[in-house]
């Protein structure tokens, strides 16, 4: 099974323009996450989806910041008039079901999209 | 408002050493994962803890779950340079809508041969 497929691996913009980050989940999961990371840090959790539903966007900046996971294709994070402080890894995982008491609830990751903004 | 916090921050041992790495919280969790990141991946699954008390043990590592399902650490013996990367706890609470797991600060640790 292939992992979970992030592109691009690395993106530089220039401050202003938008930055789309993609995300392609395992192999049978429906369960989309994203979060983004500072050089050394923990990660900071910003949305989770299902297809075709934002389930909790508490993380995401209020601003600027979007996400989707559309019926067909892979899950998108798009933010638009990039600044400098938007520099970091994002990081997508999956899982394949809503985790219970009967699941372990593991996230499998991808290798992550690096944003530089100039 | 950063639920988890680690310790220490950075580690610099030599290969042979011992090691334990404490994550704490004031917040209850329903379950506790560690995991292993290294320098341009994602991070990676060592193991999920659900039982407060609960130890598991993987080779050389052993994490234990806090009775009040609050705290985790995760203890490392004889420490070889492929253990050098970044380690996070996450900690999940099911029930509700969401899913989200909430990660910790981070502990980065370097294994010197």
């Amino acid at each position: 099974n292939a992992g979970v497929m992030q592109n691009p691996r690395h993106l530089v913009r220039r401050r202003g323009q938008e930055a789309r980050l993609r995300c392609s989940p395992m192999k049978g999961h429906s369960h989309v996450y994203w979060y983004r990371q500072l050089p050394e840090e923990g990660l900071k959790f910003m949305v989770y989806l299902q297809k075709e539903n934002i389930i909790d966007e508490s993380g995401m900046p209020k601003e600027r910041f979007s996400a989707e996971f559309p019926k067909e294709g892979p899950s998108i994070l798009r933010i638009q008039q990039v600044v400098r402080g938007d520099s970091a890894a994002y990081f997508c995982a999956s899982s394949p079901k809503f985790p219970d008491r009967g699941s372990s609830g593991e996230l499998f990751f991808g290798e992550g999209s690096r944003l530089t903004v100039l | 408002t950063q639920l988890l916090e680690q310790s220490p921050q950075f580690l610099s041992i030599q290969e042979g050493e011992n090691l334990t790495v404490y994550c704490n919280s004031s917040s209850v969790f329903s379950s506790l994962q560690w995991y292993r990141q290294e320098p341009g991946e994602g991070p990676v699954l060592l193991v999920t803890v659900v039982t407060g008390g609960e130890v598991k043990k993987l080779k050389r590592l052993t994490f234990q779950f806090g009775d009040a399902r609050k705290d985790s650490s995760l203890h490392i013996t004889a420490a070889q340079p492929g253990d050098t990367g970044l380690y996070l706890c996450a900690g999940a609470r099911y029930g509700g809508a969401t899913n989200k797991l909430i990660f910790g600060t981070g502990t980065l640790l370097a294994v010197q041969p």
